[in-house]
């Protein structure tokens, strides 16, 4: 069964510096991983997905994630973060199974990311 | 823009009531999504359509249905509301059943509150 833990409910930053969220995985097969990123009282939007073309895959906004077999994680980074990054994001897996009772993507909890001026 | 339209954006409701929720896919896309998401339970799969035929199902419960239409809009049906129901019904639809080449595009929501 597939599944996906964000490490962090929030993260705070100053505006500037780098971010990083965490994001690990389980998958009894090669996943297709994405994050998405919800600004308040707005839908979800795409980040960035892996597909195993790439295990570096650029995202929008600046937005890189690197997935990392042997860790079974694909982390969000930014090198330098802006007011405007402010957001709630999502790491999410593809489900094996279409289907499945958990649709064909599963959700992270999410990380609210905080920038401080 | 996602090109997901989802309607009403705000909905405000008594106990007890039903209301439909609509939304109108990407152009070109077959499948729609809907979501709940509350403070408690994050964001929770309900439901799939895929061409007008129900794909998945997830914890959808039984006081609130939905159907694709044949121009590919969608309605959730919300019945005997509850003051839990309170939350935001997220629509996404994408090109295919799914999977990586066929990522999610979400709608604004609709946010529902139950009083």
């Amino acid at each position: 069964a597939q599944s996906v833990t964000q490490l962090d409910s929030h993260v705070s930053v100053s505006e500037g510096t780098p971010v990083l969220l965490r994001c690990n995985y389980s998958s009894s097969y090669s996943p297709s991983l994405f994050w998405y990123v919800q600004h308040p009282n707005k839908g979800l939007q795409l980040l960035l997905k892996y597909t195993s073309a790439a295990t570096l895959v650029k995202g929008i906004n600046g937005f890189e994630a690197e997935f990392k077999k042997s860790e079974t994680s694909f982390h969000l980074t930014k090198p330098s973060a802006h007011m405007s990054d402010a957001a709630e994001y999502f790491c999410v897996v593809s489900s094996s199974s279409y289907g499945g009772s958990q649709g064909n993507l599963i959700f992270g909890k999410g990380t609210k990311l905080s920038v401080k001026p | 823009d996602s090109g997901v339209t989802q309607t009403p954006k705000h909905l405000i409701t008594a106990t007890g009531q039903r209301v439909t929720l609509r939304c109108s896919p990407r152009s070109g896309d077959l499948s729609v999504y809907w979501y709940q998401q509350s403070l408690d339970q994050g964001l929770q799969f309900l439901i799939q359509y895929y061409n007008g035929e129900e794909r998945a199902k997830g914890n959808i419960l039984e006081r609130f249905s939905a159907q694709q239409f044949p121009d590919l809009h969608s309605e959730l049906n919300l019945s005997s509301l509850e003051l839990g129901d309170s939350a935001l019904y997220f629509c996404a639809s994408s090109a295919r059943t799914g999977g990586s080449n066929s990522p999610l595009h979400f709608g604004n929501g609709t946010r529902l509150t139950v009083t």
